[in-house]
């Protein structure tokens, strides 16, 4: 069991450019989460998932898109990176909906310059 | 808004107890989880109260009162290893809206 895999581990990307992470989970988990986290601070939701088909955004979620592609993956996407967009980015899961129990992967740490 | 207190820092020596506050202010409350992160790691979940009163979970308490928009983290018989910052966060909703996170309280662990 893997857990909650994320790819890549690290990126630079310039202003402008657009990526992807990825991110699975092997737990057969429904609820499939990305937060963003900058220095010093607590994790902010950019956007979540309660089940396969479904997506909603959080706290963050201007200049960040996101797909539900399967139950195990969860990507997400920036179209045009500008450098307020530099953090880490994790992605959790939870087997139900509302659980206060998440599971995050190890992080994709972005700069943008 | 939302939001959620916590103190920025703490110390304590190993072998020693130490508790961790959070108060919080949300729309809305279904419970409260600690999670714990070391350095470059990962967010890992320590505990989740839902309920007022003491969860206990080998060396680690937490505790909730919801009258008081209230919990803490305590933690016992403190190891090296203990030192990292914990989060306490709020499921203000019930529904897989994700959590929303206090500041974090970095723990240090004094020999």
């Amino acid at each position: 069991n893997a857990g909650v895999t994320q790819t890549p581990k690290f990126q630079v990307l310039k202003t402008g450019q657009s990526m992807t992470l990825q991110c699975a989970q092997d737990m057969n988990h429904n609820s499939m989460y990305w937060y963003r986290q900058d220095p010093g601070m607590g994790l902010r939701l950019i956007y979540y998932s309660a089940s396969e088909g479904t997506t909603d955004k959080g706290e963050v979620p201007n200049g960040y898109n996101v797909s539900r592609l399967n139950k195990r993956e969860f990507s997400l996407r920036l179209e045009s990176a500008a450098p307020s967009q530099t953090s880490v980015y994790f992605c959790a899961s939870s087997a139900l909906a509302g659980d206060g129990e998440q599971f995050f992967g190890p992080g994709t740490r972005l700069t943008v310059l | 808004g939302q939001s959620l207190e916590q103190p920025s820092e703490v110390t304590a020596v190993e072998g020693a107890i130490v508790q961790i506050n959070c108060t919080y202010q949300t729309s809305g409350f279904y419970g409260l989880s600690w999670y714990q992160q070391h350095d470059g790691g990962a967010p890992t979940f320590l505990s989740y109260n839902a309920l007022d009163g003491l969860e206990e979970t080998g060396r680690f308490s937490s505790f909730l009162s919801r009258s008081d928009s209230y919990g803490y983290l305590l933690l016992q018989e403190l190891q090296m290893k203990d030192s990292a910052s914990y989060f306490c966060a709020v499921n203000r909703r019930g529904g897989a809206d994700g959590l929303t996170f206090g500041k974090g309280t970095h723990l240090i662990i004094q020999p």
